[in-house]
């Protein structure tokens, strides 16, 4: 099965800022690819798919890169409700995986 | 609009079998493209996909959990149902029903609330 590695664990940063997170598939996934976000008590939300395109009522803010195997999601002006885990997964061959998440905090 | 509702048991005995309900709403079944599955999440853990019933009755399984795990679909009454057998305390899980589609939005758009499964004795 296709191993998705996201780094870092954990970032801190500070609201108003850029966040970066990076994900890595240990073989091409094409651009089969989306993010999510997942807060507590909560099913994960879908931010992007297709590795580059925003879902249905997400902020300009998110935006995704990347083909292949080497994936970004960048945050600019991260504002309060954008701390979170941030989990990419593929869905270019199954089984699906996800990453192990990045977890996205106030610093 | 899309909605999923997940239904079962939320506490089942180790080596019992654990049935889990999906009904849907707002589309159909057999709807070309569509597919309805279960994701996992043990507690503070990562997502984990078990099945996937495509509308053409494809199925997928995890290979790590295939001969424990059945799904199947009832078109008429928009239900997608998960069999696990032979459950273990590592199975404790919160279990989401997820819509996915192999056309336009093909992330996972539509997820269920999930149900926490324990299993204890």
């Amino acid at each position: 099965e296709i191993v998705m590695t996201q780094s870092p664990a954990t970032l801190s940063v500070s609201p108003g800022e850029r966040a970066t997170l990076s994900c890595r598939a240990s073989q091409s996934v094409s651009s089969n690819l989306a993010w999510y976000h997942q807060k507590p008590g909560q099913a994960p939300r879908l931010l992007i798919y297709g590795a580059s395109t925003r879902a249905t009522g997400i902020p300009a803010r998110f935006s995704g890169s990347g083909s292949g195997t080497e994936f970004t999601l960048t945050i600019t002006s991260l504002q309060s409700e954008d701390f979170a885990i941030y989990y990419c997964q593929q869905y270019n061959l199954w089984p699906y995986t996800f990453g192990q998440g990045t977890k996205l905090e106030i610093k | 609009q899309i909605t999923l509702m997940e239904s079962g048991p939320t506490l089942v005995k180790p080596t019992q079998t654990l049935t889990l309900t999906c009904t849907v709403s707002g589309f159909s079944l057999s709807t070309n493209g569509v597919g309805v599955g279960w994701i996992r999440q043990p507690p503070g853990k990562a997502l984990e996909w078990l099945a996937l019933n495509y509308w053409d009755d494809d199925k997928r399984y995890i290979p790590s959990l295939k001969s424990r795990l059945t799904i199947t679909k009832d078109t008429s009454k928009k239900q997608v149902v998960l069999i696990m057998t032979n459950m273990d305390p590592v199975d404790t899980a919160t279990y989401y029903c997820v819509h996915r589609t192999l056309i336009g939005t093909t992330g996972i758009q539509h997820w269920g609330q999930g149900t926490l499964v324990t299993v204890s004795s």
